[in-house]
């Protein structure tokens, strides 16, 4: 499974809008970009998909190039309860499995 | 419609003792994981249900981690004889399908002293 790479930390402020990038360089044909969102004390939560191009949904959007090597998670406007780690994965949805491999996470610090 | 639910939420015991973990998960959901979170580590697949049946126990760190799904609905956990390092945070997770989006429970920190 392809293994992912995204900063450690981030900062922002309120209003702001946040964007995440994760690279992996290994992506296989049959992976799946996925994000997770964690809250201390918390189990991780599902935040958004993607294979290829721009997926938008309620929280996120997320941008994948063409050649898939990378991708962008986008907040739009956070505000302080998104502070969190948030964690790329790489998932390959097979018939088979779909376990995830967590990295160390994006430890996103939002200022008021 | 009620997450996937974790009991005990804490539990501290001693070098040698047994725990037995539960999770409870989505009604519906086939698909029943577990990851734990041990103490400056990342989170780590343990193993995947289907129904009642073992799908992918390559996680799994040893034999005295044993993971039961009896009738398919709640599973447990058990440690036993439970050691220093299987101290951390242990996640359940459920899904309807395998596309990567999972429901996980708040975790059951376990403490061996």
């Amino acid at each position: 499974l392809a293994k992912t790479t995204q900063p450690i930390s981030m900062d922002s402020y309120e209003g702001q809008e946040v964007n995440i990038t994760c690279s992996h360089n290994n992506i296989a044909t049959n992976d799946y970009i996925t994000w997770y969102q964690q809250f201390p004390s918390q189990g991780p939560r599902f935040i958004i998909q993607g294979y290829k191009t721009k997926v938008t949904n309620e929280v996120a959007s997320l941008f994948i190039p063409a050649d898939r090597k990378s991708s962008t998670l986008s907040l739009p406007r956070v505000s302080l309860s998104d502070t969190a780690v948030y964690y790329c994965l790489v998932v390959l949805v097979s018939y088979n499995t779909d376990k995830l491999i967590f990295g160390t996470g994006t430890r996103l610090q939002v200022f008021p | 419609e009620a997450g996937v639910t974790q009991f005990p939420s804490h539990s501290v015991i001693e070098k040698g003792q047994t725990v037995t973990l539960r999770c409870d998960p989505i009604s519906g959901h086939d698909n029943l994981y577990w990851y734990r979170r041990v103490m400056g580590k990342e989170i780590k697949f343990l193993l995947h249900f289907v129904k009642e049946s073992k799908q992918d126990e390559s996680g799994m760190p040893n034999n005295r981690f044993l993971a039961e799904r009896t009738g398919g609905t709640y599973s447990t956990l058990k440690v036993q004889p439970a050691e220093l390092e299987d101290s951390g945070v242990y996640f359940c997770a459920s899904s309807q399908d395998r596309s990567g989006d999972a429901f996980f429970g708040q975790g059951t920190r376990l403490t061996v002293v």
